[in-house]
């Protein structure tokens, strides 16, 4: 069985600290691994889609990276702010057949 | 503006109900998905379409029906055979291509009454 883990479950930081967060998946078969952030009462959002080992990508305060020999991928949040407070979904893409196998997130509270 | 569109947000069904969620895009994707999202558990696929006229299986579509009649709509039966219907659906769609981002309607939250 396939199996996304994302810890920690849940995250308080306080407002201009730094944070990350983890998602482990297989390591065999990898295609891409997606992350989203998912805000109270809105869609989820694309983030970064990531493909090659050793990837590293950055959306503003935010950066991933990808290792897929051992199977993780970091996100990383600098100077965390109110509006960061979301849940963090990864999904790891599972060969060609379209289909994305998704952690449970990790939820993020922003404390002023 | 491009998009996907759910409708309804919040749904009501008596027991022994079929109820049929919407969902719209307008991105011109290829390829659609519904989800179920249960508290604590990441987003289970129930059925996915890469093409107009064929759909396939996800890990849980027993009880649910797809159709894919357009390029631009995907429906959701819940039926009367489906056990435990309560949970929050969300509809997505997506190039098709395996390196590119998936988009997302904003959900709905069916309640078995």
């Amino acid at each position: 069985i396939l199996n996304v883990e994302q810890s920690p479950q849940s995250l308080h930081v306080q407002e201009g600290d730094s944070t990350n967060f983890t998602c482990s998946f297989p390591s065999s078969n990898f295609y891409a691994l997606h992350w989203y952030r998912w805000e109270t009462a809105k869609s989820p959002e694309a983030l970064f889609v990531m493909t090659l080992n050793g990837d590293e990508k950055k959306k503003g305060r935010i950066s991933a990276t990808l290792n897929t020999k051992e199977g993780y991928s970091y996100l990383y949040i600098k100077g965390s702010q109110p509006e960061d407070s979301a849940t963090y979904l990864c999904a790891f893409r599972l060969d060609s057949n379209y289909q994305l196998i998704w952690g449970a997130g990790t939820k993020l509270i922003i404390k002023p | 503006d491009g998009g996907i569109t759910q409708s309804p947000k919040y749904l009501f069904r008596k027991e022994g109900q079929n109820v049929t969620l919407s969902c719209e895009q307008n991105l011109n994707h290829d390829a659609m998905y519904w989800y179920r999202q249960d508290p604590g558990q990441g987003l289970r696929l129930i059925y996915y379409s890469q093409i107009v006229n064929d759909f396939q299986k996800g890990d849980i579509a027993e009880g649910y029906s797809v159709s894919r009649e357009k390029k631009e709509s995907f429906p959701l039966t819940v039926t009367s055979a489906q056990k435990n219907p309560t949970a929050f659906y969300l509809c997505a769609s997506s190039s098709g291509d395996w390196d590119t981002e998936a988009f997302f309607g904003q959900g709905t939250r069916l309640t078995v009454v």
